[in-house]
């Protein structure tokens, strides 16, 4: 075990609704981060958060938000589901060790937008 | 700019061949490069980083500054390697900056 978990591992929804994906990250870990992997974009950095603040930002959609929260866990929330947004969604922590960045990830939460 | 980039999308190599995944990078400092890895159906995974030149399932990889890549290679394929491999870089920020990913498909 990783020891980053996410919920839920799959989720299947219906276009225009909205979810929440949730991610606990390793303990000790302050960093936590998402991806979007998709079969024709392969991985796409989210945004990242560090202890509660919002760290970096890639290429997230304005209906797509997350937050950390004091116990460190995180939530993505994905709005006005479009079937493109059908994707896995992976959460990493990280710790920096030897001047360097080290991400572990989740399993994952496999959303289908039908 | 800062970039990873991994110019193959798909590489089939028999089993027993020697493998070679490229990944070139563009970044202006001394980065840290990493490659990680995705089983089928499962979590990506570190597989191994430039500062530990250590070799992890049968692959290496070595930073070559001067053509700025950080292949990764095995000498002798497995069908167990067959996976998508992304490479990595994690610059002064320690933002990672991710290549497209190639996967890796062993022939019996």
């Amino acid at each position: 075990d990783s020891g980053v978990t996410q919920t839920p591992k799959h989720l299947i929804t219906a276009t225009g609704q909205r979810v929440t994906l949730r991610c606990s990250p390793r303990s000790g870990d302050l960093s936590v981060y998402w991806y979007q992997q998709s079969l024709d974009q392969g991985l796409q950095f989210l945004i990242q958060y560090y202890n509660g603040e919002e760290r970096a930002k890639g290429n997230i959609l304005e209906r797509f938000s997350a937050q950390q929260f004091p116990d460190l866990h995180s939530e993505l929330n994905l709005s006005s589901l479009e079937l493109g947004d059908s994707a896995l969604y992976f959460c990493a922590s990280s710790v920096v060790t030897s001047g360097a960045n080290v991400l572990t990830f989740g399993a994952g939460s496999r959303l289908t937008v039908l | 700019a800062q970039r990873v980039t991994q110019p193959e999308k798909l590489l089939s190599v028999f089993k027993g061949a020697p493998v070679e995944l490229k990944c070139n990078y563009s970044y202006s400092g001394s980065p840290e490069l990493f490659w990680y890895v995705q089983y089928s159906r499962q979590r990506l995974q570190l597989l191994l980083r430039h500062i530990s030149r250590e070799s992890i399932k049968g692959f290496t990889a070595d930073l070559n500054k001067g053509e700025t890549s950080f292949h990764l290679k095995k000498p002798f394929a497995q069908e167990e390697d067959s996976a998508m491999y992304y490479c990595a870089l994690s610059g002064s920020n320690y933002q990672l900056i991710w290549g497209a990913g190639t996967k890796l498909i062993i022939k019996p």
